[in-house]
């Protein structure tokens, strides 16, 4: 069974604060790493699709990097604003499989 | 257009009802997706259309019947479910399935079911 851990589960900051969370994969088999972020009541949104050990990612406040090796990604939010609360997931793209497992997302919350 | 609209937003339903759920893309995409996602869980693939045929049905209940009339559109539909089924439904499409695509898909807002 796959097993993709994101942490926290939850995470509450102030306005202009930066953040960061993780996404935990399996190491081998890699083909994609996906991140989405989700506000409530809307559809997830794709923010990044990562392939390449060491890749770094950016748009705007929120960048994200890649170990392969190590099989995590970290994503990070400069200078938190109200708006970036959401939940951010992420998902494993499997080499020779073509579905996505999804983790179970961190949920921030920016209190401004 | 990059939009995926899913019907309804909220659905509930007795055991014995049978109701649709429905989903419309208008990109192109070749390959779209069904999803369940209990609260605080990860979303979870339940079937995958590629060209408008079923690829993949990962062991769902045949309470569950998709459909998929054309590109465009997908449908669940409903029939003896069960309370544990209540959930959020999602449905996704993407450019296409397998092969060198990265697989990038684009969701719906889904639909919140419940079944009493």
């Amino acid at each position: 069974i796959l097993n993709v851990e994101q942490s926290p589960q939850s995470l509450h900051v102030q306005e202009g604060d930066s953040t960061n969370f993780t996404c935990s994969f399996p190491s081998s088999n890699f083909y994609a790493l996906h991140w989405y972020r989700w506000e409530t009541a809307k559809s997830p949104e794709a923010l990044f699709v990562m392939t390449l050990n060491g890749d770094e990612k950016k748009k705007g406040r929120i960048s994200a990097t890649l170990n392969t090796k190590e099989g995590y990604s970290y994503l990070y939010i400069k200078g938190s604003q109200p708006e970036d609360s959401a939940t951010y997931l992420c998902a494993f793209h499997m080499e020779y499989g073509n579905k996505l497992v999804f983790g179970a997302g961190t949920i921030l919350r920016v209190k401004s | 257009d990059t939009e995926v609209t899913q019907t309804p937003k909220h659905l509930v339903m007795g055991m014995t009802n049978k109701k649709s759920l429905k989903c419309e893309q208008h990109m192109g995409h070749r390959a779209m997706y069904w999803y369940k996602q209990k609260a605080k869980k990860p979303p979870e693939l339940m079937f995958v259309y590629s060209y408008e045929k079923l690829s993949i049905n990962e062991s769902v209940p045949s309470r569950f019947s998709p459909e998929c009339p054309n590109s465009s559109l997908l449908n669940l539909h409903l029939h003896a479910l069960q309370p544990e089924d209540s959930a959020l439904y999602l449905c996704a499409s993407s450019q296409a399935f397998g092969g060198s695509s990265y697989n990038e898909q684009f969701f719906g807002p889904g639909t919140r079911l419940t079944v009493l």
